[in-house]
């Protein structure tokens, strides 16, 4: 089975711009999650999706969102990007929505200047 | 809202020495405890997981953890560690939520390092 895929694996902005990052998951996973993970702060959820519907979500500005579609794959946008989002994040897949182990993608490394 | 601390940061050994990272957890009813593992240039994967039953579980590689209950602890352990442990070393909690959904809680981590 191909793991999870994001694309892309790099990127660089500037602050206000706005930035869609995409998750591709494991085949047959419906449950699709996204970190932050920084050096200070560690993994920090940001939200997680299953059948299309955002089912939680954790302590982030409403200009961090996403959407999944009807094969799973998802999407995150951060808009009017800030140099504190810089940041590698990861999506993470999982079988269904329970307490599942997950299976994390490589990331996106995001770099605001 | 629970919270999840790892107390090493940062650990360094020799080869052959024995590890334990620590790990605890805020979070009073049933939780399912993971520890995951981040090689150098590799994806997080997962190490072990509890989620019932005998609470010294085993995962890849020789490592093992223990649920302690009462302690609110799940702390990672190897008798004998490799200079291929060299990884950075992550504790999550899935604990319930309203709805019947699982919010994952990740500790900050903890860098391992492992000299030949």
């Amino acid at each position: 089975k191909a793991g999870v895929t994001q694309t892309p694996r790099y990127l660089i902005k500037t602050r206000g711009q706005q930035v869609t990052l995409s998750c591709s998951p494991i085949s047959g996973h419906r449950s699709v999650s996204w970190y932050q993970q920084t050096p200070g702060q560690g993994l920090q959820f940001l939200f997680e999706y299953f059948s299309e519907t955002q089912r939680n979500k954790g302590n982030f500005p409403g200009r961090f969102s996403g959407r999944q579609f009807s094969n799973s794959r998802s999407e995150m946008n951060v808009s009017t990007l800030e140099l504190g989002d810089s940041a590698l994040y990861l999506c993470a897949s999982s079988w269904g929505q329970g307490p599942y182990e997950q299976y994390f993608g490589p990331g996106t490394r995001l770099t605001v200047t | 809202a629970q919270s999840v601390s790892q107390h090493n940061h940062h650990v360094i050994l020799s080869e052959a020495a024995s590890l334990e990272l620590g790990c605890n957890y805020s979070y009073g009813g049933t939780v399912n405890l993971f520890w995951y593992v981040q090689y150098p240039g590799q994806h997080l994967q997962l190490l072990l997981k509890y989620f019932s039953g005998d609470p010294l579980v085993k995962g890849i590689k020789g490592f093992e953890a223990e649920f302690i209950k009462s302690k609110f602890s799940f702390n990672l352990r190897k008798p004998s560690v490799q200079w291929s442990d060299t990884a950075e070393y992550f504790c999550a909690v899935n604990a319930p939520v309203a709805g019947g959904s699982y919010i994952p809680t990740f500790g900050r981590g903890t860098s391992l390092i492992v000299h030949p």
